[in-house]
């Protein structure tokens, strides 16, 4: 079974500029999270997606927001982008929402210049 | 252990040797804890995870210590073996609002 797969892998945005990143989960997994990593703060949760609706979300301005497809494949979009912004943004699935079984992409490594 | 800021608490190993990562929760309620390894380029990756209704659990080469009182986890990881080299972190969970927190990590680094 294939894993959870993120495109692109690899961005380089300017401030202001928008981007979004995409998420397949692993085949049958209707949960989808994603999550901000930075040296700095560590692993920090943004929201989650289940079934097409976000159900949680965490502490991050709205200029973060996702959606979710009927296929589960998700998307997360970034609007007017800040040299803070620069991060590994991750991808987790799960069957359902309970997160303690999730598995990680492998990340799309963002940098705003 | 945890830490803030820039800088990963760092732990460096002869191969071989065992290893011990501690980790420091935040919430007493929490009920569920796992470990991650987390390989340079790499997503992370689940090890092991405990119960709060446990202190022990053992898995291949890896047990994991819950110490609730103080509320303190820790990895061991027998006869390091360089493929262990990674960033290792905590994640705590309560159940009852599904709230998922990760720890900063500690870089293991595993000298031949």
């Amino acid at each position: 079974k294939a894993g959870v797969t993120q495109t692109p892998r690899y961005l380089i945005k300017t401030r202001g500029q928008q981007v979004t990143l995409s998420c397949s989960p692993i085949s049958g997994h209707r949960s989808v999270s994603w999550y901000q990593q930075t040296p700095g703060q560590g692993l920090q949760f943004l929201f989650e997606y289940f079934s097409e609706t976000q159900r949680n979300k965490g502490n991050f301005p709205g200029r973060f927001s996702g959606r979710q497809f009927s296929n589960s494949r998700s998307e997360m979009n970034v609007s007017t982008l800040e040299l803070g912004d620069s991060a590994l943004y991750l991808c987790a699935s799960s069957l359902t929402t309970t997160r303690r079984e999730q598995y990680f992409g492998p990340g799309t490594r963002l940098t705003v210049t | 252990g945890e830490s803030v800021g820039l800088h990963l608490p760092t732990l460096s190993v002869q191969e071989g040797d065992n290893s011990i990562i501690n980790c420091a929760y935040s919430n007493s309620a929490s009920d569920y804890f796992i470990w991650y390894k987390q390989e340079s380029g790499k997503g992370p990756q689940f090890i092991i995870d405990i119960r709060s209704n446990m202190d022990k659990r053992q898995g291949q080469r890896v047990t994991v210590l819950l110490n609730k009182t103080v509320k303190h986890l820790s990895l061991q990881i027998a006869a390091t073996q360089p493929g262990d080299s990674a960033v290792y972190f905590c994640a705590e969970n309560h159940r009852n609002n599904n709230d998922m927190r990760f720890g900063a990590g500690t870089r293991l680094t595993v000298k031949p």
